[in-house]
């Protein structure tokens, strides 16, 4: 089967740096995505992991082992607007179903 | 680009009534994916289209449930009958070329079946 786990929810304070942490298992794997949800919104796609390593995008930056079946999501310089849920994401094959977490809920505090 | 757009935002309606809800993906994408989300179980894929060619439907989860795209650029998910338990937000979402350049979902209706 295909499983990806979070961490239900994460507390951080404005201006820290937060790290969302997913590890999976799957028959295959074709890259892990970063998604962000804000209460009553739609899902936003963030970033996405092909190979191994770090991919940066302005305060957010996403990292990836495939060793260990693990990636991580990174936030720097927290803001309030950054409270929402993020999901990491991934295809479970050659097909394009891309197949969703649960969800990691981020409240950030002033 | 309008992005993907979903009608309706909200829907209340009785079980056992017809439900359609409808989905115009942005233009130039040729997947096409419907998702229901609720609290209990998350984002799950009920279906997905190709160059509107329905390619999985296996998440799609009673024969009450059906989809169609007639053409690139319209998509319905229907319910008959409708249930309580399908009470949930449903998205549809479009990409180029698959997922690993991220999907675009629209902003979702919320169908609430009493």
């Amino acid at each position: 089967g295909q499983s990806l786990e979070q961490p239900s929810e994460v507390t951080a304070v404005e201006g820290a740096i937060v790290q969302i942490n997913c590890t999976y298992q799957t028959s295959g794997f074709y890259g892990l995505s970063w998604y962000q949800q804000h209460d009553g919104g739609a899902p936003t796609f963030l970033s996405y992991n092909g190979l191994d390593g770090l991919e940066e995008t302005g305060r957010f930056s996403s990292f990836l082992s495939r060793s260990d079946s693990y990636g991580y999501l990174l936030l720097q310089e927290l803001q309030m607007k950054d409270s929402a849920s993020y999901f990491c994401a991934n295809r479970m094959d050659s097909s394009y179903k891309l197949i969703f977490g649960s969800g990691t809920r981020l409240l950030v505090r002033p | 680009d309008a992005g993907v757009i979903q009608s309706p935002r909200h829907e209340v309606t009785e079980m056992g009534q017809e439900v359609t809800l409808r989905c115009k993906p942005i233009s130039g994408h040729d997947y096409l994916f419907w998702y229901r989300q609720t609290m209990m179980r998350g984002l799950e894929l009920l279906i997905y289209f190709n160059n509107n060619v329905p390619i999985d439907d296996s998440g799609m989860p009673e024969d009450r449930f059906s989809a169609k795209m007639p053409n690139a650029s319209f998509s319905t998910l229907k319910i008959q009958p409708s249930e309580p338990r399908d009470s949930a937000v449903y998205f549809c979402a479009s990409s180029l070329r698959g997922g690993n350049y991220g999907y675009t979902f629209g902003s979702g209706t919320r169908l609430t079946v009493v």
